[in-house]
């Protein structure tokens, strides 16, 4: 079984530009998770999706981020400036529904850093 | 304060038991997991326990879980050098949109 594919692996920018990231989940998982881990923290959920609607992007900087999933499978998640302190690992989870045991399988992220 | 808390450190010898700790806030959590990773590599889920259960075995993984003290610990028995990796325990709450919330996680080091 193919697990989440995120792209680009690595991203270098300067501040104030733009940057966009890609995440394909595993084939059938309704629910998809962008979390952003900076160094040495935990990952820090930034938007949950059901199929194509949000659940939940309360921690989702919407002045600068955002994020969608048109179709229900794969999503972007854009940064519009970005700041230095968005240098972080964006991880993109997705899981087969919204259930309390299921397992989120994660990607193996994309580093982002900005200079 | 956080709302999972995990000392940052650990270091054991190869073959000794590892004990990796969790205090969490939430009484209403109804998962809790534990989660590792590895360098470069993202999150994998090990072992979850649900708030009903006490203890949680799954071969060389033991997980035991104080629901009065909102206290998680995560054993390796006969820890090995491919068990090097950062340890995340998490929390699912009941309600709203089941997120699990992360720890800083645990950086675990064997050494030969």
């Amino acid at each position: 079984e193919a697990g989440v594919a995120q792209s680009p692996r690595y991203k270098i920018i300067e501040k104030r530009q733009s940057v966009a990231f890609w995440c394909n989940p595993i084939s059938g998982h309704a629910t998809l998770y962008w979390y952003q881990q900076i160094l040495g923290q935990g990952p820090k959920l930034l938007i949950q999706f059901q199929n194509n609607g949000v659940v939940d992007d309360s921690q989702l900087p919407k002045d600068r981020f955002s994020a969608e999933r048109l179709k229900g499978v794969d999503s972007t998640l854009k940064i519009q400036p970005a700041k230095l302190e968005d240098s972080a690992v964006y991880l993109c989870a997705s899981s087969l529904d919204l259930r309390g045991n299921e397992k989120l399988f994660f990607g193996s992220g994309t580093q982002l850093s900005v200079l | 304060g956080e709302d999972v808390e995990q000392s940052l450190f650990l270091s054991v010898r190869e073959g000794d038991s590892s004990v990796i700790n969790c205090t969490y806030t939430d009484s209403s959590s109804t998962y809790l997991y534990w989660y590792k990773q590895e360098p470069g590599a993202g999150l994998q889920l090990l072992t979850y326990i649900f708030s009903n259960m006490d203890m949680k075995q799954d071969q060389r993984l033991t997980v035991l879980l104080n629901k009065k003290d909102k206290h998680l610990s995560l054993r390796i028995a006969d820890t090995q050098t491919g068990d090097s990796a950062i340890y995340f325990c998490a929390e699912r709450r009941s309600g709203g949109s089941y997120i699990p919330t992360f720890g800083r996680g645990t950086s675990l080091i064997v050494h030969p």
